[in-house]
């Protein structure tokens, strides 16, 4: 079993640019998520699918768009990229959506708005 | 609402001294709280978890953490540091919003 994969590892865009993240899971879980790491700050919640079909705003999702394309894959879109966008994207899936239940990561996409 | 604080931003210890990293959480409603570790440019790993058994919990790699309610706390511990426990730590609490809320991370540093 892969986990969970991210495409690309590394990415440099320039301002007002688009891009899509991808994210797939091979452990058939319900739950995906997107969040994005800066320096001193922790995860941040961007956008989250508790289940195939639905898709909710996290922390912060302004800037973002998201896709739940089936049970395996979540994708992450940048319309118009911002400098402020400069981050590690991290994607991430559970078993359900609960609040015991443990999130596995991939191992990120660095992306830099220049 | 739910938050976590991490109490040092930076840990050093020598190989084969005890580690301690500190975590606060505050949460209106019984949580979760987990320890991951990021170790450089790879995504996170599940160190361990509390989920309202038993307030010590043992995680992976040595590592375990005790639940204190009373002093609404979750430190990590491990009694003897190697050099592959270098990395970043992260305490998270987990509550009614069924959404994940992570500390700010400390960075563990093992001199040999």
């Amino acid at each position: 079993n892969a986990g969970v994969t991210q495409t690309p590892k590394f990415q440099v865009l320039k301002t007002g640019q688009s891009m899509t993240l991808q994210c797939a899971q091979d452990m058939n879980h319900n739950s995906m998520y997107w969040y994005r790491q800066d320096p001193g700050m922790g995860l941040r919640l961007i956008y989250y699918s508790a289940s195939e079909g639905t898709t909710d705003k996290g922390e912060v999702p302004n800037g973002y768009n998201v896709s739940r394309l089936n049970k395996r894959e979540f994708s992450l879109r940048l319309e118009s990229a911002a400098p402020s966008q400069t981050s590690v994207y991290f994607c991430a899936s559970s078993e359900d959506w609960d609040f015991q239940e443990t999130q596995y990561f991939g191992p990120g996409t660095r992306l830099l708005v220049l | 609402a739910q938050s976590v604080t991490q109490l040092d931003s930076h840990v050093s210890v020598s190989e084969g001294t005890p580690v301690l990293l500190r975590c606060n959480y505050s949460s209106s409603y019984s949580p979760s709280l987990f320890w991951y570790v990021q170790h450089p440019n790879k995504g996170l790993q599940l160190l361990l978890k509390y989920t309202s058994a038993a307030t010590l919990v043992k995680g992976i790699n040595g590592f375990e953490a005790e639940f204190k309610k009373s002093e609404t706390s979750f430190h990590l511990t491990k009694p003897s540091a190697h050099m592959s426990d270098a990395a970043e730590y992260f305490c998270v609490v987990s509550g009614s919003a069924r959404q994940l809320t992570f500390g700010s991370g400390t960075q563990l540093t093992v001199l040999p």
